[in-house]
């Protein structure tokens, strides 16, 4: 079965310091990926996706960034922390394909404050 | 642009009564339409998704849900309220023309509250 791992679980950093969080997928090969936020206990943000190796798509302007160096890997990053990037990250896969009717599934996420 | 309407913030109900959590959408062609549990400080997980055929589609944890074209709806539904079932739960559409990327467009939300 897939699985999907996220980490760290939680996360204080202060502003102005850099960012890794990272994700794995198990069980599958060549999923799509994603990063969201959620803001509040509410609503996701779609941040990045990619449907594969090196291949990422932004979806709002900010001061993050995503990669994919391995097939079930992806990387959500920042050179320098605002106190506006607190919140909990959510990385998500799914099956690819133009008409897949497959949901994405979600980790665990990670809660990030900024200080 | 497809969009996804949740107009209940917050639902309560009584542990035993049913519940009903309103989803509404827009999209351009046919849709597929998802429902996702969130617990505090977990991820999404996912209950039950609309393809084709069957208005009422049956999920887990003995959730389901009808769609109805007419209406551009997708209420989320259970006979028997658990105090379990307190959540926060998200309906999300997919526009099947929008390619491989697969993207979702999530609701707002909505708390349920099941009390005793």
């Amino acid at each position: 079965s897939q699985t999907i791992h996220q980490w760290p679980a939680t996360l204080v950093q202060p502003v102005g310091s850099p960012l890794s969080l990272e994700c794995t997928v198990e069980g599958t090969s060549n999923p799509n990926l994603y990063w969201y936020r959620q803001a509040a206990g509410r609503g996701l943000q779609l941040l990045f996706y990619s449907v594969g190796i090196g291949q990422i798509s932004s979806e709002v302007p900010q001061n993050l960034s995503a990669s994919r160096p391995q097939d079930r890997q992806f990387i959500l990053s920042s050179k320098k922390l605002l106190l506006s990037d607190s919140g909990f990250y959510l990385c998500a896969w799914s099956v690819i394909g133009a008409h897949s009717n497959q949901p994405q599934h979600f980790g665990d996420g990670t809660r990030l404050s900024i200080l | 642009a497809q969009s996804v309407a949740q107009p209940e913030d917050q639902v309560n109900v009584a542990e035993g009564n049913p519940l009903t959590v309103k989803c509404t959408y827009s999209v351009s062609g046919n849709p597929y339409l998802f429902w996702y549990v969130q617990y505090p400080n977990r991820g999404l997980q996912f209950l039950l998704k609309y393809i084709t055929g069957d208005n009422l589609v049956k999920g887990s944890y003995g959730f389901e849900a009808e769609f109805n074209k007419s209406q551009t709806s997708f209420h989320l539904k259970k006979p028997s309220a658990l105090v379990s079932d307190s959540a926060l739960y998200f309906c999300a559409v997919r526009d099947p023309k929008t390619g491989t990327a697969s993207k979702l467009t999530f609701g707002t939300g909505t708390r349920l509250q099941v009390t005793l």
